[in-house]
């Protein structure tokens, strides 16, 4: 079955930097594009970053709401996708998911940014 | 960037209901558009992606169909279980975009 575990997230202050990570398993994760998708608290989805495969060179993109601080990796021979946050703001207080073309979903780690 | 407005924000039905969703792109999309179900404390379902075709293992009564660039999510007889939010994504061009959301609700 496939899964995707995010894990890392936790509370940091304003400024700070932190590394999520989500671990894949169930498919061939070196063909699939990946994505985080973030939630704040009650309110909608919104895409952050995405990251392509090896043959269309591991391509990154971002929302204009964090390029600049985000980046986005991904190691296949580990099956892992990462974000790196940076100068964290409190808007980027949510739930970030990792998500493999969209169609399959992790539970989500929450990043908590407050001082 | 390419707009999803969504539509009703809310909505209450009863069971066994025909209960309608929408979406109008500011764009052409194509068939770029996916459709997923939120749960509470829960992360999104995909229902219907290329606008009309049905994930795995979700049941028939989900329907998904466009018109031009307004693209519809239809539940042909509403089951307790199919309470939660609604979501559309287009999955055109980058940055994707969701709509606002659809919160369903059992009258």
């Amino acid at each position: 079955a496939v899964q995707l575990v995010e894990s890392g997230g936790g509370l940091v202050q304003p400024k700070e930097s932190l590394k999520i990570s989500c671990a894949a398993s169930g498919f061939t994760f070196s063909n699939a594009a990946m994505y985080w998708v973030r939630q704040a608290p009650g309110k909608g989805l919104e895409w952050v970053a995405r990251i392509r495969t090896k043959p269309n060179n591991y391509a990154t993109y971002y929302a204009d709401s964090v390029k600049g601080r985000f980046t986005i990796s991904r190691d296949d021979s580990k099956s892992m996708v990462y974000l790196q946050m940076d100068n964290l703001k409190t808007e980027d207080t949510a739930m970030y998911y990792c998500t493999a073309e969209g169609a399959y979903w992790g539970q989500g780690t929450l990043v908590t940014v407050s001082s | 960037d390419i707009q999803m407005t969504q539509s009703p924000a809310s909505l209450s039905a009863s069971l066994e209901e025909i209960v309608t969703i929408t979406c109008q792109a500011s764009q052409d999309i194509g068939n770029w558009l996916a459709w997923y179900q939120q749960k509470p404390g829960k992360s999104p379902q995909l229902l219907i992606h290329s606008a009309t075709s049905l994930a795995d293992g979700i049941p028939s009564r989900f329907s998904g169909s466009r018109s031009g660039t307004q693209y519809s999510l239809k539940i042909s007889r509403l089951q307790v279980e199919d309470t939660g939010i609604y979501y559309c994504l287009q999955r055109y061009s980058n940055p994707w975009t969701f709509g606002g959301g659809t919160k369903l609700e059992l009258k």
